[in-house]
């Protein structure tokens, strides 16, 4: 069975500031893919940046981006310039590439807090 | 496209009575699963569809629960007798699952359910 550790129960950052979440997780798989999900207070789920592990190259998505470390089963998402709107609760997320139909599994989450 | 739609958006009932939650999923979309948020225990996935046929029930709490999805557009959760304990948010996502696919799910804004 997949884990997927977040270590950091809250963080807080100031507006314009970077910020890096960290998110371990434990597999035997070797295709697989890893997802961060922002959850803010209207408690919507909202997918920030997905990378498939085949992949070398880090994922980007505008001021979101990723360090994946395939050998260190590390995944973790720099925030840059952070916002205001950025404040939320963030979640990693592991999904295998096996036919499972999109199963996911979600760390325990990130609060992140953007102060002015 | 108007999005992974869930109804009630909350619920507030009393210990013994029969709840149903609803989702439609993103037309066009093949798999469908039914998540449970806690604050103790997080998200968790509960049930989930491919093509309108249950693939994984495992998480589903008890016999409590049932899950059904008579079509490709809709989907119900249903918990009889409801118990305080129940109390949670349950979100519905939708997912395409095809070769080409991104492998997103599409969250639903959730139902806050409240059982006294």
């Amino acid at each position: 069975a997949q884990t997927v550790t977040q270590s950091q129960p809250e963080m807080s950052v100031q507006e314009a500031e970077t910020v890096t979440l960290s998110c371990t997780y434990d597999t035997s798989e070797s295709n697989y893919y890893l997802f961060w999900y922002k959850q803010p207070p209207s408690r919507q789920m909202i997918l920030v940046i997905r990378q498939e592990a085949y992949k070398q190259q880090n994922a980007t998505e505008n001021r979101f981006s990723v360090n994946f470390q395939k050998a260190a089963k590390s995944f973790s998402l720099k925030i840059s310039d952070s916002q205001l709107g950025d404040t939320a609760m963030y979640f990693c997320a592991f999904m295998k590439h096996d036919g499972s139909w999109g199963k996911l599994q979600f760390g325990a989450g990130t609060q992140v807090v953007v102060t002015p | 496209d108007a999005g992974v739609i869930q109804s009630p958006r909350h619920e507030v009932t009393e210990m013994g009575q029969e709840v149903t939650l609803r989702c439609k999923p993103i037309s066009g979309h093949n798999s469908l699963f039914w998540y449970r948020q806690t604050m103790m225990r997080g998200l968790e996935l509960l049930i989930y569809f491919n093509n309108n046929v249950p693939i994984d029930d495992s998480g589903m709490p008890e016999d409590r629960f049932s899950a059904k999805m008579p079509n490709a557009s809709f989907s119900t959760l249903k918990i009889q007798p409801s118990e305080p304990r129940d109390s949670a948010v349950y979100f519905c996502a939708s997912r395409h699952a095809g070769t080409s696919g991104k492998n997103e799910q599409f969250f639903g804004p959730g139902t806050r359910l409240t059982v006294l």
